[in-house]
């Protein structure tokens, strides 16, 4: 099974600061990572597919980047609305194994 | 726009069963494989089980392979999970979610339901 392993798992910032996230797989899992974001009470919300694809609707202060192991969501200006927990997540295999980061909570210093 | 609503969740005695469902709108259901992701209260996200448009692939996560199968309606739009032999571990919100495309993400999700595991 590959394992994510996300960093910081913390990571306080102001609004207008960038958001530097970290996502390594013990694997290697080509391009074929996502990232999610989940805010209190909500379902989670894909960002990124494919490891830099931006999802619909999804604005352009979100980039993401990365291949093999290590992989980064970068928030290039924090709103108000993007104070919430991130997710990486990775299929691997046939039949397929999906697996998630434990999260990195991105809090209001 | 997409919809996903679930429904089915409550609260069960451990060993007993229970069946999820999830209501689709808002894209050609058929056209999607369609998954279910748990999330433990307070805890982080684990993929529970996917299925193909057709029915003809189907995956489970290990922590319930053997307990809970998932299968679809696609004339109904609806997507449903039937765990058996529920354990306390098992509690945790069930969110349905659509597949991006090609088994590698899930674009949509609904709100979940919340399915507790006590005696």
């Amino acid at each position: 099974e590959i394992v994510l392993t996300q960093s910081p798992a913390t990571l306080s910032l102001s609004p207008g600061e960038r958001a530097t996230l970290s996502c390594r797989a013990s694997q290697s899992v080509s391009s074929y990572l996502a990232w999610y974001q989940q805010k209190p009470g909500q379902a989670p919300r894909l960002l990124i597919y494919d490891a830099s694809n931006r999802a619909t609707g999804i604005p352009a202060r979100f980039s993401g980047s990365g291949s093999g192991t290590d992989f980064t969501l970068t928030i290039s200006s924090l709103e108000p609305e993007d104070f919430a927990v991130y997710y990486c997540q990775q299929r691997s295999n046939w039949p397929p194994e999906f697996t998630f980061g434990p999260g990195t909570k991105v809090d209001i210093k | 726009e997409v919809q996903l609503v679930e429904s089915g969740g409550g609260l069960v005695q451990p060993g007993r069963s229970l069946r999820l469902s999830c209501a689709a709108s808002g894209f050609t259901f058929d056209d999607y494989a369609m998954h279910w992701v748990r999330q433990a209260p307070g805890k982080g996200l684990e993929w529970v089980s996917g299925i193909s448009w057709n029915s003809g692939s189907i995956g489970y996560a290990d922590s319930v392979k053997g307990r809970f199968t998932i299968s679809r309606d696609n004339a109904k739009n609806s997507l449903y999970l039937q765990m058996n032999s529920l354990r306390a571990e098992d509690t945790a919100l069930y969110y349905c979610a659509k597949d991006r495309s090609g088994w590698y993400n899930f674009d949509y999700w609904g709100q979940g339901t919340l399915v507790t595991v006590s005696s």
